[in-house]
């Protein structure tokens, strides 16, 4: 299966709480996971991305956390912000068998309030 | 920085017209995508290419063709635009593996 997950389709969370963001996804061959995300009026845009060879990967306030047996990858942000009110999509992909093609998941809206 | 440049932003077809959507990348990528978004409904794949004069349906192709004549240039092509055709259409691009870079979007309506 090509489908990837994604939970919850939107979310409201306070000025400083932490956003979290979860994905599923059925093929074992995806070894690429990237989170995007995009403003109103802007294309996505690449926030981070993990391999499946470790477990979490963290840059500044975003990180990523992936569970390989559960086949499961989730986005935290910490300390929210209101300038992080944005779509976000998590994707997969693998180089075996997609050569570059990324599947996407439908997306959450998160917006901060201040 | 990579550059993904579409060439227009907002764009007001009719109902049969034969519409041209162009985007250029700069990085010398590989692949290049192009993608609708609408609400609710995420990215869908609508043709992808992975070289020059190659081309893949992706998710949803129908009304829909592609051009890649060159490995800069990716053209999408409505062939008779259809008000189900009125969207946000992204083009992106990548290297054989790796992240994509996508361009803005044009906003396609179709009246």
């Amino acid at each position: 299966q090509q489908q990837v997950k994604q939970s919850p389709q939107s979310l409201i969370v306070q000025k400083g709480g932490i956003s979290i963001i979860n994905c599923a996804y059925e093929n074992t061959a995806f070894d690429y996971f990237p989170w995007y995300q995009q403003f109103p009026g802007k294309g996505p845009a690449l926030l981070i991305a993990i391999r499946p060879d470790v477990s979490e990967k963290k840059e500044g306030r975003f990180t990523i956390s992936f569970n390989k047996s559960a086949k499961q990858f989730s986005l935290h942000i910490m300390d929210s912000q209101p300038g992080d009110s944005a779509t976000y999509f998590c994707a997969a992909s693998s180089r075996e068998t997609n050569a570059g093609k990324s599947t996407f998941g439908d997306g959450t809206t998160l917006t901060v309030k201040p | 920085d990579v550059k993904v440049t579409q060439s227009s932003r907002y764009l007001v077809k009719r109902t049969g017209e034969k519409v041209f959507l162009e985007c250029v990348q700069d990085m010398d990528h590989e692949n290049m995508f192009w993608y609708r978004q609408d609400p609710g409904l995420g990215l869908r794949l609508i043709y992808f290419s992975y070289d020059v004069k190659m081309k893949e349906k992706g998710d949803i192709p129908e009304g829909y063709s592609v051009s890649r004549e060159k490995k800069e240039r990716f053209s999408l092509i409505l062939e008779s635009a259809s008000t189900n055709q009125t969207s946000m259409y992204l083009c992106a691009s990548s290297l054989a593996v790796g992240p994509q870079h996508f361009g803005d979007g044009t906003r396609l309506s179709i009246l």
